[in-house]
């Protein structure tokens, strides 16, 4: 089945302990984005990749890092987490040229961070 | 910068009434406009695409350039029509980078 996997899928951890939520997807896109949802701010975005070893910052990238490595997987990075971190977490992956194709969402990565 | 207005954060209506979703997007040329959608407990997925002039689930949406709007619109609505939607423009341009900036979301809620 296509899809975009995320793992793992409820985190609950304490501040400053790195930690790393993988994104992984099967259907050979280029195109790759990690977005953040919070109450009343909407989806935002925190890193893209247009293709392997290419990212780019999105709206907030503050505080977190990414890579991309193989084509099929895009991890997030917080290397020190802070409360304010506490989000519903998005990975999406997209064809080509991402955004004038249609984004497929992995199902979500709920964090808090203590 | 680009943006993406939903200027309400909840609407709610009863069954078989008509649906208004309001999107405005700041203009930069011909922009790529989308509208997700999440239904409880379900990742976001697609709804429709300005440039395929589809119709999905009754749902349609027009792009109008000199109101740089991309209103969602459903004439009967359905109980099953309740979740959040966005509102998600993308880049302009061959050389535009390529984030994608959503709305905050609404809140549609179907009574029976």
């Amino acid at each position: 089945e296509a899809q975009v996997t995320q793992n793992p899928r409820y985190l609950i951890t304490v501040t400053g302990k790195k930690l790393t939520v993988t994104c992984s997807q099967n259907m050979n896109h280029e195109y790759m984005s990690w977005y953040r949802q919070d109450p009343g701010l909407g989806l935002r975005q925190i890193y893209y990749s247009m293709n392997v070893e290419v990212t780019d910052k999105g709206d907030v990238p503050e505080g977190y890092k990414v890579s991309r490595k193989e084509k099929r997987n895009f991890p997030l990075i917080l290397e020190s987490p802070s409360p304010n971190q506490t989000s519903l977490y998005f990975c999406a992956s997209s064809p080509q040229r991402g955004l004038r194709d249609t984004q497929y969402f992995g199902p979500g990565t709920r964090l808090t961070v203590l | 910068a680009q943006r993406v207005t939903q200027p309400e954060k909840l609407l709610s209506v009863f069954k078989g009434a008509p649906v208004e979703l309001k999107c405005n997007y700041s203009y930069s040329g011909s922009p790529e406009l989308f509208w997700y959608v999440q239904y409880s407990r379900q990742r976001l997925q697609l709804l429709l695409r300005h440039i395929s002039r589809e119709s999905i689930k009754g749902f349609t949406a027009d792009l109008n350039k000199g109101e740089t709007s991309f209103h969602l619109k459903k004439p009967f609505a359905q109980e099953e029509d309740s979740a959040m939607y966005y509102c998600a423009k993308g880049p302009v341009g061959p050389g535009a980078n390529s984030k994608l900036t959503f709305g905050k979301g609404i809140t549609l809620s179907v009574r029976p």
